[in-house]
């Protein structure tokens, strides 16, 4: 199965950064997501990693270790649109069943 | 850019109501599923479909859930006498095209259900 881990809240101030870690246990890999969810809404992607490293996209960058099962999410500049639950995610490798993490809420304060 | 739709946007029933949500997946997407969350909890996964079958249910989904894709492009979630606990948002998603499937999961903006 799929065992998914990741803090419940965080809080941090306009324009700092925040990292979101993530820990997760799965039979087989097939890369980690993360996605951001906003109260009512529905999850969007926001980054994909099946290697090892740093994948940057703009404010927000993920990284992976496969080898500690660990990934975190980095969010730089903070903005307060950026208020929203972050969910680790990982897709099971015969059919893309996709296990979510309960999500990290991010409160972005002014 | 395509999307998944989702209809209804809300639904408020009585218990014990049949309801029906309706989803058109992304046209080329081969690979369907249903997810719930209820209010302040996590995405739960209910079921997955693929080549015209149920290929994985959670223990959520019993015999009182039952899917369909009727025609090319509807796929629906059926719930049989709702009760108080089915009150979540109902997300449909999908993924992956012919011969390959990336993992990543397309949402619709969900189906929220309130039974009374």
């Amino acid at each position: 199965g799929q065992n998914i881990d990741q803090p419940t809240e965080m809080t941090a101030t306009e324009g700092a950064i925040v990292q979101i870690n993530c820990t997760y246990q799965t039979s087989g890999f097939n890369g980690l997501f993360w996605y951001q969810q906003h109260a009512g809404e529905a999850p969007t992607f926001l980054s994909y990693n099946v290697l090892d490293g740093l994948e940057e996209k703009g404010r927000f960058s993920s990284f992976l270790s496969r080898s500690k099962g660990y990934s975190y999410l980095l969010l730089k500049e903070l903005q307060m649109k950026d208020s929203a639950s972050y969910l680790c995610a990982a897709p099971r490798s015969n059919d893309y069943k996709l296990s979510f993490g309960a999500g990290t809420t991010v409160t972005v304060r002014a | 850019e395509p999307e998944v739709t989702q209809t209804p946007s809300h639904q408020v029933t009585q218990m014990g109501q049949e309801v029906i949500l309706r989803c058109v997946p992304i046209s080329n997407h081969l690979y369907f599923y249903w997810y719930r969350q209820i209010l302040g909890q996590k995405v739960e996964f209910l079921v997955s479909f693929y080549n015209n079958e149920i290929s994985e249910k959670s223990e959520i989904f019993d015999d009182q859930f039952s899917v369909e894709r009727p025609d090319g492009s509807n796929f629906t979630l059926k719930i049989r006498s709702t009760k108080l606990e089915d009150s979540a948002m109902y997300f449909c998603a999908s993924g992956g095209t012919s011969g390959r499937h990336t993992g990543e999961l397309f949402f619709g903006e969900g189906s929220r259900l309130t039974v009374l």
